[in-house]
């Protein structure tokens, strides 16, 4: 089954301890990204991937990092994470950046 | 700049009543439009899309027609059902641009 794999799907964490948001596809898409979610503000990109070891800033990128090291591969990492950064976090994956993006099920975070 | 601009939520509506949620947007290109929605406590999935001025996507009994004179995308369908109770986002993707922007969002519920 063609999927986008996220864990976990939920984490509370304190300020300032490092947290990795895992991402997987099984689908060979060259195009990842992550987005955050916010009530009134829909969704948001804060990272994306064209390829292995190509990555870009989306719009709202402070504060996290990512990596590409595999294809199917697109961690999100939040090195000192802040209460603001408390959110729903979705990564989805296409063919490219100009097809149909396939969403994984959301990582909801909490950061007291 | 690129935007989406959606009808505000949240809708009610009773089953079988008529939908209409409107979205506009603002592209400096010629941009694909999507509607995707989110149900309760899962990801986002592709209900439909319009890639070029007046086509008409359709799926599940919803349908869209993208309007390039009135820069609309809205969605519409023409019974509704309990099930279709979701969050919807419209959707906009500049070819090249790398990423979707995704309007605020419109929740939906349908009493029975």
């Amino acid at each position: 089954e063609a999927q986008v794999t996220q864990n976990p799907r939920y984490l509370i964490t304190v300020t300032g301890k490092k947290l990795t948001v895992t991402c997987s596809q099984n689908m060979n898409h060259e195009y990842m990204s992550w987005y955050r979610q916010d009530p009134g503000l829909g969704l948001r990109q804060i990272y994306y991937s064209m390829n292995v070891e190509v990555t870009d800033k989306g719009d709202v990128p402070e504060g996290y990092k990512v990596s590409r090291k595999e294809k199917r591969n697109f961690p999100l990492i939040l090195e000192s994470p802040s209460p603001n950064q408390t959110s729903l976090y979705f990564c989805a994956s296409s063919m490219t950046g100009a097809t149909e993006a396939f969403f994984g099920q959301g990582t909801r975070l909490t950061v007291v | 700049g690129n935007s989406v601009t959606q009808m505000e939520g949240p809708v009610t509506l009773s089953e079988e009543a008529f939908l209409t949620i409107n979205c506009t947007y603002t592209a400096t290109g010629y941009p694909s439009l999507f509607w995707y929605v989110q149900y309760p406590g899962e990801g986002l999935q592709l209900l439909l899309k319009a890639t070029k001025a007046d086509d008409k996507g359709s799926n599940k009994g919803f349908e869209a027609t993208y309007r390039k004179e009135t820069t609309s995308f809205h969605l519409e369908k023409g019974s509704v059902q309990v099930s279709d109770s979701a969050v919807y986002f419209c959707a906009l993707l500049i070819q090249g641009a790398q990423k979707l922007v995704f309007g605020q969002g419109t929740r939906l519920t349908i009493n029975p």
